[in-house]
């Protein structure tokens, strides 16, 4: 059974400070990795997705990913309010389909 | 920009009724994807479609569940006889090509069964 594991938050931050979402996966033979953000009642949109060990920066966001320790972060640089959602972690290893943690509930109070 | 859509938003049923829940993937895409997710839980998979045929499904999508692309445009969902635990959101997904991993969501429809 593949699993994908987040903290379920909330995870509350001020605006302008830097967020840490974290993710482990169980799967070792897993190869792509994916961020999603979920604002309520809506669906999942994704923001960042990386395949190789590293950082990986796309404006705000930093992906990054340790298959070592089976780990993958998500950094949101200067918080906004409207960075308030749900963030799904996926992960795919050899079909296309990706498996998905809970997500990470995450509040930016101005 | 081109997306998906889904139809309708909110679907209300009473158990044991059928529901046919209706998707239009992007237009040159190839693979489409069914998922669902029960309020407060994780996005699960239900089955993927290719070449007008499945192409993988997991646990979740059992005999009550059928999948079709009745013309070039859409691709529907139907649950024969809805149970209590049905209820949830759908989401329908779709992919261009087969070397990239970005599958593209709907905006989902809201089943209650009652």
């Amino acid at each position: 059974q593949k699993e994908v594991e987040q903290n379920s938050g909330p995870l509350s931050v001020p605006e302008g400070a830097i967020a840490s979402l974290n993710c482990t996966y169980s799967d070792r033979g897993s190869q792509s990795f994916f961020w999603y953000r979920q604002y309520s009642g809506k669906s999942p949109e994704l923001i960042m997705s990386i395949y190789s060990n590293g950082d990986k920066e796309d404006g705000r966001f930093t992906a990054q990913l340790n298959k070592a320790s089976q780990y993958v972060s998500l950094l949101i640089r200067d918080s906004q309010p409207s960075d308030s959602a749900t963030y799904l972690c996926a992960v795919r290893e050899g079909s296309y389909i990706p498996t998905f943690g809970r997500g990470t509930s995450l509040i930016v109070h101005p | 920009e081109p997306e998906v859509t889904q139809t309708p938003s909110h679907q209300v049923t009473q158990m044991g009724q059928e529901v046919i829940l209706r998707c239009v993937p992007i237009s040159n895409h190839l693979y489409f994807y069914w998922y669902r997710q029960i309020l407060g839980q994780k996005v699960e998979f239900l089955v993927s479609f290719y070449n007008n045929e499945i192409s993988e499904k997991s646990e979740i999508f059992d005999d009550q569940f059928s999948v079709e692309r009745p013309d070039g445009s859409n691709f529907t969902l139907k649950i024969r006889s809805t149970k209590l635990e049905d209820s949830a959101m759908y989401f329908c997904a779709s992919r261009d090509r087969q070397n990239t991993d970005t599958q593209y969501f709907g905006p989902g429809t809201r089943l209650t069964v009652l």
